[in-house]
């Protein structure tokens, strides 16, 4: 397996302020990466797939990018309603996810 | 737009069989793959199987020889069966469906999850 690593585990952040969330592959995976949003009680929400790509509906505030074993997750000026854990996934082989990143207010 | 909706019993005894349906509605289950993951309380996302309508399946290694994930075309239905489950199955099941794109994929619709605790 793939295995993914997430940094940090958590971060408390303020409203406005620019959050960056990184992943890390055991391989290289080209750009086999999807970021979801989760919200406590709910369902994974897709926001990025193939490292860059931007879901349809989701804000322009959240980006991604990276290659090979080096991701990296964007959320510029947070929102209130962009407090939740965030994963990674690679889809290179038989889907895997980070452990999360909790973003939580500061 | 695509729904989907776990269905299934949420309290088993050890060694009982699991038996989810996840039922789509806003697409036809004929058009992409579609998979079964699993979240223990507090933890992070797990896979576990996909299905295509013509049967090709895959399974996460660590539950293949207990899996089982089928479709039934007529009802748009998938199902996701876990044999002999132990307290360690306990877990939100969630149902999702696979978009494919080229040698690209991602999970973009997901049911809203169910709760199944395995307790004695």
């Amino acid at each position: 397996d793939i295995q993914v690593t997430q940094s940090p585990s958590s971060l408390s952040a303020s409203v406005g302020d620019r959050v960056t969330i990184t992943c890390r592959a055991s391989q290289r995976i080209a750009d086999y990466l999807n970021w979801y949003q989760q919200k406590p009680g709910k369902a994974p929400k897709l926001l990025i797939y193939a490292s860059s790509s931007l879901q349809s509906g989701v804000p322009s505030r959240f980006s991604g990018s990276g290659s090979g074993t080096d991701f990296t997750l964007t959320i510029n000026s947070l929102q209130a309603e962009d407090f939740a854990t965030y994963f990674c996934q690679q889809s290179y082989s038989s889907p895997t996810f980070g452990q999360g990143t909790k973003v939580e207010i500061k | 737009q695509v729904q989907l909706h776990e269905s299934g019993p949420g309290l088993l005894k050890p060694s009982e069989t699991l038996s989810l349906t996840c039922t789509v509605s806003g697409d036809s289950i004929t058009s992409e793959y579609w998979s079964w993951f699993r979240q223990p309380p507090g933890k992070g996302l797990e896979y576990i199987a996909y299905i295509f309508y013509t049967g090709t399946t895959d399974y996460t290694p660590s539950l293949k020889s207990r899996v089982t994930i089928s479709a039934d075309t007529s009802k748009n239905q998938f199902s996701l069966r876990l044999d002999s489950v132990t307290v360690a199955d306990t877990a939100v099941y969630y149902c999702a469906r696979r978009r494919t794109v080229g040698s690209y994929h991602w999970f973009d619709s997901w049911g809203p999850g169910t709760l199944v605790t395995v307790s004695s």
